[in-house]
């Protein structure tokens, strides 16, 4: 089965610094790549997402970009500000008729004022 | 439309006791979806459901039911309560699209 890997588990960076997250998945048939953001007791919310047929794709200071050759998709969060402090999670789906989605483990964005 | 609503938001059980998680959405979603997220983890898929009068397993169903009898509701059971199943339970739902709507949760203490 899909199996998502996520990397870094903590990253600490400067307000108004970039940040970036790594995810990479095994299974060549996943084609859906969303990315969540969690704050401290809160469900988890969608933030971006990437379908197979598009390598890029931007929304304000978010973009994530994907290589299916690869199998690897990554966050981009420019000019970060401290309500960016969060967990984000990776998570990887072949569609089909359930979509289940598998979630990488996170990671813990701090920005620093 | 109030979205995905969960009940309780808290609850603590003693081992062995059984409880009922309730999921409701009102979007009319096909789709629904139980997770637990324990800390410093990812979530993990309990059970699913593609639309009334169907389930299935997900990676993590062991000590769990599902039922769904509406397209409104998608409960999860407890039948025995361990401390290993101490943990935050989210629904979620969607449409045919991919994109799923998670609820507030629900965190659970087995003592």
């Amino acid at each position: 089965g899909e199996n998502v890997e996520q990397h870094p588990s903590t990253l600490s960076v400067q307000e108004g610094d970039s940040a970036v997250i790594k995810c990479t998945y095994s299974d060549s048939a996943s084609n859906y790549f969303p990315w969540y953001k969690q704050e401290l007791g809160k469900r988890p919310q969608l933030i971006i997402d990437i379908r197979s047929n598009v390598g890029e794709k931007k929304d304000q200071r978010i973009a994530v970009t994907l290589n299916k050759t690869a199998k690897h998709f990554s966050l981009h969060i420019t000019e970060t500000q401290p309500e960016d402090s969060a967990v984000y999670f990776c998570a990887a789906s072949n569609g089909g008729s359930q979509g289940n989605l598998i979630f990488g483990k996170g990671t813990k964005l701090s920005v620093k004022p | 439309n109030a979205g995905v609503t969960q009940t309780p938001k808290f609850r603590i059980l003693k081992i062995g006791q059984s409880m009922t998680l309730q999921c409701t959405q009102d979007m009319n979603h096909n789709y629904m979806y139980w997770y637990r997220q324990d800390p410093g983890m990812g979530l993990k898929l309990i059970y699913y459901s593609v639309g009334a009068g169907i389930t299935d397993k997900g990676e993590v169903p062991n000590g769990y039911n599902v039922s769904r009898s509406t397209t409104e509701d998608f409960p999860l059971r407890l039948e025995l309560a361990a401390p290993s199943q101490t943990s935050v339970y989210f629904c979620a739902s969607k449409t045919g699209t991919d994109t799923q709507y998670f609820g507030p949760g629900t965190r659970l203490t087995v003592l």
